[in-house]
């Protein structure tokens, strides 16, 4: 079955760092591919989404790159602030907004230090 | 975004009760519901998918008497545990979907089984 796989946590960094979480998939057809995050005691919330091969999704700084040909969608940001500390999951969907559920990596929690 | 309300966010019951949890989309009709249950350090795993009006669908693994999943309208979806025991304890979190087919997530209800 589908699967995605991230990188552990948690990860801390210090303010203005760049920023990489790793994430790899395994999926039959052509996914598509999220990153949610999920700040201390709220729900999680899209983060960025790309549906097809080389598409890049982009939002608050972040972007993540879909490649087909390493099965990756590497979250990064060029610089992190404190307020980016939180859990970030990486997801797939074999279609395109979740419809069919969606399968998640375990998460990674990310702290950034002043 | 749309708003997803999950209610309660934090429950302890004793064991061989049976307790409710409630899933409302605020602003939108979600046509399908999700119910993912989530285990420390691991993935938000999908239980179960429902559409309004009709029986859910359970993944592999999932005792359909156990988690009992309503979705009688547009925009309320419960999910019942029912004779609850120590290992059903967990993080359980819905999502929602609408016509735009992107899936937004309630606060996740912490359920602690004593």
């Amino acid at each position: 079955g589908d699967s995605v796989t991230q990188m552990e946590g948690p990860v801390t960094l210090s303010e203005e760092a760049f920023l990489t979480i790793n994430c790899t998939y395994t999926a039959t057809g052509y996914p598509s591919l999220f990153w949610y995050v999920q700040y201390p005691g709220e729900g999680l919330q899209l983060l960025l989404k790309a549906t097809k091969a080389d598409d890049k999704g982009s939002n608050k700084g972040f972007e993540a790159t879909y490649r087909k040909e390493t099965t990756s969608f590497h979250l990064e940001k060029g610089s992190v602030q404190v307020s980016d500390s939180a859990v970030y999951f990486c997801a797939l969907s074999p279609s395109g907004g979740g419809a069919d559920g969606l399968t998640f990596g375990k998460g990674t929690h990310l702290i950034i230090q002043p | 975004g749309a708003v997803v309300s999950q209610h309660p966010s934090r429950v302890i019951c004793k064991s061989g009760t049976s307790v409710k949890i409630e899933c409302r989309s605020l602003d939108f009709q979600a046509t399908t519901m999700f119910w993912y249950r989530q285990f420390p350090k691991k993935s938000l795993m999908l239980m179960a998918t429902s559409n309004e009006g009709s029986k859910a669908t359970y993944e592999q693994g999932v005792e359909k008497d156990k988690f009992l999943i309503n979705h009688a309208s547009l925009t309320l979806s419960t999910l019942t545990v029912t004779s609850a025991h120590p290992e059903d304890s967990s993080f359980y979190i819905c999502s929602a979907i609408g016509d735009i087919s992107e899936a937004f997530f309630g606060q996740g209800t912490r359920l602690t089984v004593v």
